[in-house]
């Protein structure tokens, strides 16, 4: 079946450092949804992107769909401490009946 | 606050008990999902309604019992749990569920249930 993996698990950055996490299906997507969610709470979306090679920003953070549709990135530029938390990525199949989360990648900020 | 509210929020349970979550969304949407979400697996898709039709059951056991009365409301009724039931459930609603576009998820704060 479908598998989605994200790499790192952990990531433990100094406040203002970059951070990235990365995130690979096993199949062809058609599309892929990010989240945070913070310690204690509940996932809370952050962005959809659909069309292959695309890049989205939302201000500090950089969403990537890669090319084959089968990879995608989050890039946050200069961390803060209000950053922490586990970002997970979640992609549909292209048959639109699997919906699978990535493990997620937890990230701590160092003040 | 995401305009979707889960009761209870902390429920322990025996394995012969039968219990129900809720889950309420004020948001409009006609999709709604049951997650679960424990400390060793990710985030796993339970049940997805889609205009109060289920339209998926990803293999998951039959102790647990989705119901949709209408688009705001959705339960899941649990009964005979084992242990390793126990784990965060999350609520979730959508504008809708189509294919290819599943669009932006709201979750609810989610029930931490342990079963003894």
């Amino acid at each position: 079946g479908q598998q989605v993996m994200q790499i790192p698990q952990y990531q433990h950055v100094q406040e203002g450092e970059d951070f990235t996490t990365y995130c690979n299906s096993s199949t062809t997507l058609s599309n892929i949804q990010w989240y945070k969610q913070r310690p204690g709470g509940h996932p809370v979306f952050l962005i959809q992107l659909v069309k292959s090679g695309e890049v989205k920003k939302q201000k500090r953070l950089t969403f990537q769909f890669g090319e084959a549709k089968k990879n995608s990135s989050l890039h946050i530029t200069a961390t803060q401490t209000t950053d922490v938390g586990t970002y997970f990525c979640a992609g549909m199949d292209n048959y639109g009946q699997n919906f699978v989360f990535g493990p997620g990648t937890r990230l701590s900020v160092l003040p | 606050e995401t305009g979707v509210t889960q009761t209870p929020r902390h429920l322990v349970m025996g394995m012969t008990n039968k219990k129900s979550l809720k889950c309420e969304q004020h948001l409009g949407h006609n999709a709604m999902y049951w997650y679960k979400q424990s400390a060793k697996k990710p985030l796993e898709l339970m049940f997805v309604y889609n205009f109060k039709e289920q339209t998926e059951n990803n293999s998951v056991p039959s102790r647990f019992s989705p119901e949709c009365p209408n688009s705001s409301h959705l339960f899941l009724h649990l009964h005979t749990l084992q242990p390793e039931d126990s784990a965060l459930y999350l609520c979730a609603s959508s504008q809708d569920w189509t294919w290819g576009s599943l669009g932006e998820q709201y979750f609810g704060p989610g029930t931490r249930l342990t079963v003894t």
